[in-house]
């Protein structure tokens, strides 16, 4: 079955403690990104990823990182969480997602992060 | 960059009743997405629509890319299909590639 798979889908951390939140595709997506959804705000782009080895910030990159080491996996890795990254994440993937080439996203289950 | 906006941002319709769901845009896009978010968290990708009208099911939409919006249709609406509906968009000539720019959403609920 096709689809984006994020580990954990729920998690109770504390300010400071690293974690990270990983990300798998099987559809041989070259496009890679992760989302946060807040009450007011929408989904917003945190970081992006056109293929492996390549990633760029999205909108609000502030406090993450990402990597993309092999092209099926993307994590994103909070170093010293705060509460204000206290959200649901969302990470997606598409085939392409070039100018002339887009195509349909698709989106993980959601992996909600509290952070005390 | 590009700016979505939604209407209704909330919406009660009674079971069997049928809805549309608008989304405007302010530039040229070269995708656009709606999806369902279940009260889970989930979103659920209804269609893929950048151009013209598809179908499936009770649910259909439709792009006038030229005019910049997009419309989604619920026919026969069910308390399933209580939810968020967002609509998405990538592109434009003033930015916002490389990801997708979320609408505010409509909030709906389907009542007995």
């Amino acid at each position: 079955e096709a689809q984006v798979t994020q580990n954990p889908r729920y998690l109770i951390t504390v300010t400071g403690k690293k974690l990270t939140v990983t990300c798998s595709q099987n559809m041989n997506h070259e496009y890679m990104s992760w989302y946060r959804q807040d009450p007011g705000l929408g989904l917003r782009q945190i970081y992006y990823s056109m293929n492996v080895e390549v990633t760029d910030k999205g909108d609000v990159p502030e406090g993450y990182k990402v990597s993309r080491k092999e092209k099926r996996n993307f994590p994103l890795i909070l170093e010293s969480p705060s509460p204000n990254q206290t959200s649901l994440y969302f990470c997606a993937s598409s085939l392409s997602l070039v100018r002339l080439a887009a195509s349909e996203q698709y989106f993980g289950p959601g992996t909600r992060l509290t952070v005390t | 960059g590009i700016q979505v906006e939604q209407s209704p941002p909330d919406l009660i319709l009674q079971e069997g009743a049928n809805s549309t769901l608008r989304c405007n845009f302010s530039d040229s896009v070269n995708n656009l997405q709606w999806f369902h978010q279940n009260p889970w968290g989930q979103l659920i990708n209804l269609f893929y629509i950048p151009s013209g009208t598809k179908q499936n099911g009770r649910l259909s939409a439709t792009t006038v890319a030229t005019e910049r919006y997009s419309l989604l249709y619920i026919s026969s609406s069910q308390t399933t299909d209580s939810g968020v509906y967002f609509c998405a968009v990538e592109g434009g000539l003033t930015g916002g590639e490389n990801k997708l720019t979320f609408g505010t959403g409509t909030q709906l609920k389907v009542e007995l």
